[in-house]
C-alpha cells in the first residue's frame, strides 16, 4: 500500500528552528508538496520539491531525498503565527495526490 | 472574489436531512476536487471533476452526491447522512488534472464544518 508518515505533533519555541519530517512508500513519484493549515482555515501551499536536494523560499526550506524516500520542511526564525498543521502529500505513478496525517506544530513564546 | 469560497462554513443536520455544500472557484481552473478531512487523518479523495466531467469517484457511498454544472462550481448532495461522516469537507481546485497537473498545487477553500446528529 501507499504511505506517508510523518509526526504528530511538535513543539518549538518562538525564534528558533525545526524541522518537520516526512517519510513516503508510493507507487512512483511526480513531486512532493507541502501545504500549512491553520486551524479552521485552508491548506495553503507552501513548496513543491521533484528533485533532489533543498528548495529555499524565505524563512521556509524544503528538502527531498528521492532515493530514500524522504523530505523534509525547514522552518526558520519561528513566529508565533506559524503555528499550524503541515501536511506532506505525494504524487504518485497515476498522478494522485498521496498525503499524510499532517503535523501539528506547537510554537511556545 | 479570488480563490475558492465554500458555502456554508458550517452545518449541522440530522441523519434523515438533505442539505448540499457549496464550492466556487474563480481561478479558471479545469478541475475540482472534494476531500473529507477528519480530524489526525490523512485527507481523503472523494471526488473529482475534470472540465465538468467526473473522472474518480474513490468508493464513497451513494448518501453523498456530487455535482458539476460548470468548471467554476461544484456541489456535493448529502443525504440520510451517519455521525460517522462528520469532518471537515474541503473543496480544491486545480490547474488541470491527471499528467496536466504536474508541477502544478492545489488551491483549497476554508471547508465546511459538518456535524451529523
Amino acid at each position: 500500500g501507499q504511505n506517508i508518515d510523518q509526526p504528530t505533533e511538535m513543539t518549538a519555541t518562538e525564534g528558533a528552528i525545526v524541522q518537520i519530517n516526512c517519510t513516503y512508500q508510493t507507487s512512483g513519484f511526480n513531486g512532493l508538496f507541502w501545504y500549512q493549515q491553520h486551524a479552521g482555515e485552508a491548506p495553503t501551499f507552501l513548496s513543491y520539491n521533484v528533485l533532489d536536494g533543498l528548495e529555499e523560499k524565505g524563512r521556509f526550506s524544503s528538502f527531498l531525498s528521492r532515493s530514500k524516500g524522504y523530505s523534509y520542511l525547514l522552518l526558520k526564525e519561528l513566529q508565533m503565527k506559524d503555528s499550524a498543521s503541515y501536511l506532506c502529500a505525494v504524487r504518485d505513478s497515476n498522478y494522485q495526490l498521496i498525503w499524510g496525517a499532517g503535523t501539528k506544530l506547537i510554537i511556545k513564546p | 472574489e479570488t480563490g475558492v469560497t465554500q458555502t456554508p462554513r458550517h452545518l449541522v443536520m440530522g441523519m434523515t436531512n438533505k442539505k448540499s455544500l457549496k464550492c466556487e472557484q474563480h481561478l479558471g481552473h479545469n478541475a475540482m476536487y472534494w476531500y473529507k478531512q477528519s480530524a489526525k487523518k490523512p485527507l481523503e479523495l472523494m471526488f473529482v471533476y475534470s472540465l465538468e466531467e467526473r473522472v474518480e469517484n474513490n468508493s464513497v457511498p451513494s448518501r453523498f452526491s456530487p455535482e458539476c454544472p460548470n468548471s467554476s462550481h461544484l456541489f456535493l448532495h448529502l443525504h440520510t447522512l451517519q455521525p460517522e461522516d462528520s469532518a471537515l469537507y474541503l473543496c480544491a481546485s486545480s490547474q488541470d488534472w491527471g499528467q496536466g497537473a504536474l508541477g502544478t498545487e492545489a488551491f483549497f477553500g476554508q471547508g465546511t464544518r459538518l456535524t451529523v446528529v
